[in-house]
């Protein structure tokens, strides 16, 4: 257990759909990275967010968007959703401590199921 | 920007024998490198790290990687591989500093035959 957790764990919806995916970081983590993992795409990095504020941003459509709320958890956002969608989304925290040497720790990922 | 490239797809080997994958980054300078291990239907997992000095790098379940400048790689090893060690492994390298996204490589398919 890293001690990211994502909610849901799975996520059926339907062509058009907006979802949305949930992340808590490791206590004391600041950063939350957004990643999508698909057969054809392989690992891909969509968003990071440190303390409230997007810090960069990836290969995210712009159909997506994520936030970052006060206590830290974050939430992706994906609307007009299409099949191309469908994937495993992981989210990631890091702590801002250098003496942690910066290693992002995998929730266990939302597998999102668009029909 | 930082890529990084993965040479197997996928690997089958049996019980005991011994494992090195390959991984080559694009970038030179300061760079941060990871191992990366996926077990079916598990999430991502830690294996090794390299930052900065020694360039062998020790890191769990008997895993090691080499750090090589000059060729700018950072192949995983190990000497004898175990039925239990059949995943996914993926190579990284941060982009950025030290709170940079990870960029991963395709990923190599491990299988380890009993």
């Amino acid at each position: 257990d890293s001690g990211v957790t994502q909610t849901p764990k799975h996520l059926i919806t339907a062509t058009g759909q907006r979802v949305t995916l949930r992340c808590s970081p490791r206590s004391g983590d600041l950063s939350v990275y957004w990643y999508q993992q698909s057969l054809d795409q392989g690992l891909q990095f969509l968003i990071h967010y440190y303390n409230g504020e997007e810090r960069a941003k990836g290969n995210i459509l712009e159909r997506f968007s994520a936030q970052q709320f006060p206590d830290l958890h974050s939430e992706l956002n994906l609307s007009s959703l299409e099949l191309g969608d469908s994937a495993l989304y992981f989210c990631a925290s890091s702590s801002p401590l250098i003496l942690f040497g910066n290693e992002q720790f995998f929730g266990p990922g939302t597998r999102l199921t668009v029909l | 920007a930082q890529s990084v490239s993965q040479h197997n797809h996928h690997v089958i080997l049996s019980e005991a024998a011994s494992l090195e994958l390959g991984c080559n980054y694009s970038y030179g300078g300061t760079v941060n490198l990871f191992w990366y291990v996926q077990y079916p239907g598990q999430h991502l997992q830690l294996l090794l790290k390299y930052f900065s000095g020694d360039p062998l790098v020790k890191g769990i379940k008997g895993f090691e990687a080499e750090f090589i400048k000059s060729k700018f790689s950072f192949n995983l090893r190990k000497p004898s591989v175990q039925w239990s060690d059949t995943a996914e492994y993926f190579c990284a390298v941060r982009d950025g500093g030290s709170q940079g996204n990870l960029i991963f490589g395709k990923g190599t398919k491990l299988s380890v035959k009993p």
